[in-house]
């Protein structure tokens, strides 16, 4: 079965360090992965999608096949990154996603 | 605000009821999911529409469970008999598939219902 894997329940950083939020997933097609991200009192968005390669708030992510991962960076942390981020796979162009349980991302001054 | 709306944002009912939550989907979005998430848990696929058409369901969706997209605009998803174990946010999406191609637009979540059954 596809499965979505985020190993972190809770990650802590201070400001300016970096940040690396592990996704890892099991599916043996070609899926598509994307980070989408939950600030405090607002609803779900997506961060990330793979196909796009696109840098979003400074945050990148790296399909890496032969590893099953997608993880999450950015160089730097700022407060205002403090957030849960979710890993999602989806088996069908973007169609169905599979969530991964999430990861708080907590930045501290 | 033009994106997905849902309503009610909290409903607390006693086990046995039925319930029924309404979701409004961004307008030019074709396709309209529901997920289900309990504490700790990212969202649980239970079921999606193109149009008025529903297309999936998950395992997840017992048969108290019904979903209806009727003009391929808003849906309902109601929910009959209650259990304890329905208590979670249930969250709407929706997305467009655009016209020839396979690939989908990134889903756009609303803020979701809130369920508690005492």
């Amino acid at each position: 079965a596809q499965r979505v894997t985020q190993p972190e329940k809770l990650l802590s950083v201070f400001k300016g360090a970096p940040v690396e939020l592990k996704c890892n997933y099991s599916y043996s097609g070609s899926p598509e992965l994307f980070w989408y991200v939950q600030y405090s009192r607002q609803r779900l968005q997506l961060l990330l999608r793979h196909i796009s390669r696109e840098s979003i708030k400074g945050f990148t992510a790296d399909l890496n096949k032969g590893e099953t991962s997608f993880h999450l960076k950015k160089p730097f942390a700022q407060e205002e990154d403090s957030a849960m981020y979710y890993c999602a796979l989806s088996m069908e162009y973007g169609n169905k996603l599979v969530f991964g349980a999430g990861t708080i991302l907590r930045v501290k001054s | 605000d033009t994106g997905v709306s849902q309503d009610p944002r909290h409903k607390i009912t006693k086990r046995g009821q039925n319930v029924t939550f309404r979701c409004d989907p961004i307008s030019e979005h074709n396709r309209l999911y529901w997920y289900r998430q309990t504490l700790g848990q990212g969202p649980e696929f239970l079921t999606y529409f193109q149009n008025e058409a529903q297309l999936e369901k998950s395992r997840l969706l017992s048969d108290r469970f019904s979903a209806e997209r009727p003009k391929g605009s808003f849906s309902t998803l109601e929910i009959q008999r209650t259990e304890q174990g329905d208590s979670a946010m249930y969250l709407c999406a929706s997305s467009q598939l655009r016209q020839g191609s396979s690939y989908n637009s990134p889903l756009h979540f609303g803020n979701g219902t809130r369920l508690t059954v005492t």
